[in-house]
């Protein structure tokens, strides 16, 4: 079995500067996906960033990019110039390649908040 | 854009009572899930669907069953409520045509 975790329960930034959220996974598989998603206190999920772990290039959507260590089995999420609309929970999910319908493996989840 | 609705946004149940979680999504999407959230959990697996009448049950399925009649509604029963089921209940649909998930704003029942 799959499992995810994020060893961070709480995180504080000041408004534009930078924070890494941290996340690792434990699988067999070698095909497989990761996901970073926001939750803002709205609780819509929105997604922030995905990876497919046979690009070893790390993603990267604007202000955030992920560090993506596949020997390792870490997955952070890097947040730059942070903005109050980043404060949210942030959740790291995993997902096999195979045909396992798509199911979502979550982490704990990390409470990042942004100051001013 | 994709739509997942929830029927309520909060709910509160008697325990031992049967309720009904309902969950509807707009664009013909096969896959459907159930999550539960707690805190210092992350959101748990209860059950998914892969297609109409086809389901399988998740990482907690017990206390729970599902619906799926029409490929766009999928139904969480809960058939005696307990203390314990007092969460935050997440639906999702995926498209599987690519990697999109979309999830509904989430149901908070309290069973008291």
């Amino acid at each position: 079995a799959q499992t995810v975790t994020q060893s961070q329960p709480e995180m504080s930034v000041q408004e534009a500067e930078t924070v890494t959220l941290s996340c690792t996974y434990d699988t067999s598989e070698n095909n497989y996906y990761l996901f970073w998603y926001k939750q803002p206190p709205s609780r819509q999920m929105i997604l922030v960033i995905r990876q497919e772990a046979y690009k070893q290039q790390n993603a990267t959507e604007n202000r955030f990019s992920v560090n993506f260590q596949k020997a390792a089995k870490s997955f952070s999420l890097k947040i730059s110039d942070s903005q109050l609309g980043d404060t949210a929970m942030y959740f790291c999910a995993f997902r096999t390649g195979g045909t396992s319908y798509g199911k979502l493996t979550f982490g704990q989840g990390t409470i990042l908040t942004v100051h001013p | 854009d994709v739509k997942v609705t929830q029927s309520s946004r909060y709910l509160v149940k008697r325990t031992g009572e049967k309720v009904f979680l309902e969950c509807v999504q707009d664009m013909d999407h096969e896959n459907m899930f159930w999550y539960r959230q707690d805190p210092g959990l992350g959101l748990r697996l209860i059950y998914f669907s892969y297609d109409v009448k086809m389901k399988e049950k998740g990482d907690i399925p017990e206390g729970y069953s599902v619906s799926r009649e029409k490929k766009e509604r999928f139904s969480l029963i809960l058939e005696s409520a307990s203390t314990n089921q007092t969460s935050m209940y997440l639906c999702a649909s995926r498209d599987t045509a690519n990697y999109g998930y979309t999830f509904g704003s989430g149901t908070r029942l309290t069973v008291v």
